[in-house]
């Protein structure tokens, strides 16, 4: 059980390129997320899904695209980076509890990444 | 408005004794989740508690317990008999209602003395 995986582990970018964040799970979670931190400051939802197909913006989405294709797979894209992006980003996927809502949320191990 | 507030950007506590870390939060809603998570200097998010928001109970976890007052809308973790492994960085968070919107507080550094 590997639990939260993302690839890859830091990456440099130029201005204007693009690049995919991948983020799997083996847990068979429902609920995936996208989040960034900045230096001193609380993660930032930037889109979650909450099933195979569906996906939704969060409070910060501009300049990201998901899709959501299978339940293990969440892919992060930056269409045209900007050094604004520099950041740590980190997947994460939850299961839903009896009443709905997520309880527990397992993280990947963040993907520092820089944009010049 | 700030969703979810740390006010204790920084907190100090000696090994062995108990600390309690502050979390304020803002909903309309009847129906939300509280979460704490621990960041050590390593980066990775760590899941601590959880507390629902009919929970009658505090949740409990090990040496982790969420102070619960609802009418404050306040949801405190307490860290008893503190050992240096917890210094780190607590998040305090807040999903509303059923979706996967979650809020993040700003964080507090918790540092364990010896």
């Amino acid at each position: 059980n590997a639990g939260v995986t993302q690839t890859p582990k830091f990456q440099v970018l130029k201005t204007g390129q693009s690049m995919t964040l991948q983020c799997a799970q083996d847990m068979n979670h429902e609920y995936m997320s996208w989040y960034r931190q900045d230096p001193g400051m609380g993660l930032r939802l930037i889109h979650y899904s909450v099933g195979a197909g569906i996906t939704d913006q969060g409070e910060v989405p501009n300049g990201y695209n998901v899709s959501r294709s299978t339940t293990e797979d969440f892919p992060l894209r930056l269409l045209s980076a900007a050094p604004s992006q520099t950041s740590v980003y980190f997947c994460a996927s939850s299961y839903s509890s009896s009443s709905g809502g997520q309880e527990t949320q397992y993280f990947g191990p963040g993907t520092r990444l820089l944009v010049l | 408005a700030q969703k979810i507030t740390q006010t204790q950007p920084g907190m100090f506590v000696q090994e062995k004794e108990a600390v309690t870390l502050d979390c304020t939060y803002d909903t309309s809603d009847q129906s939300y989740g509280l979460f704490w998570y621990k960041q050590p200097s390593s980066g990775e998010m760590i899941f601590l508690i959880y507390q629902g928001s009919y929970d009658e109970q505090n949740a409990t976890e090990g040496r982790y317990s969420l102070n619960f007052q609802k009418a404050r809308k306040s949801a405190n973790l307490v860290i008893s008999a503190s050992q240096l492994g917890d210094s780190a960085m607590y998040f305090c968070a807040m999903r509303e209602g059923l979706n996967n919107d979650m809020r993040f507080g700003a964080g507090t550094r918790l540092t364990v003395k010896p």
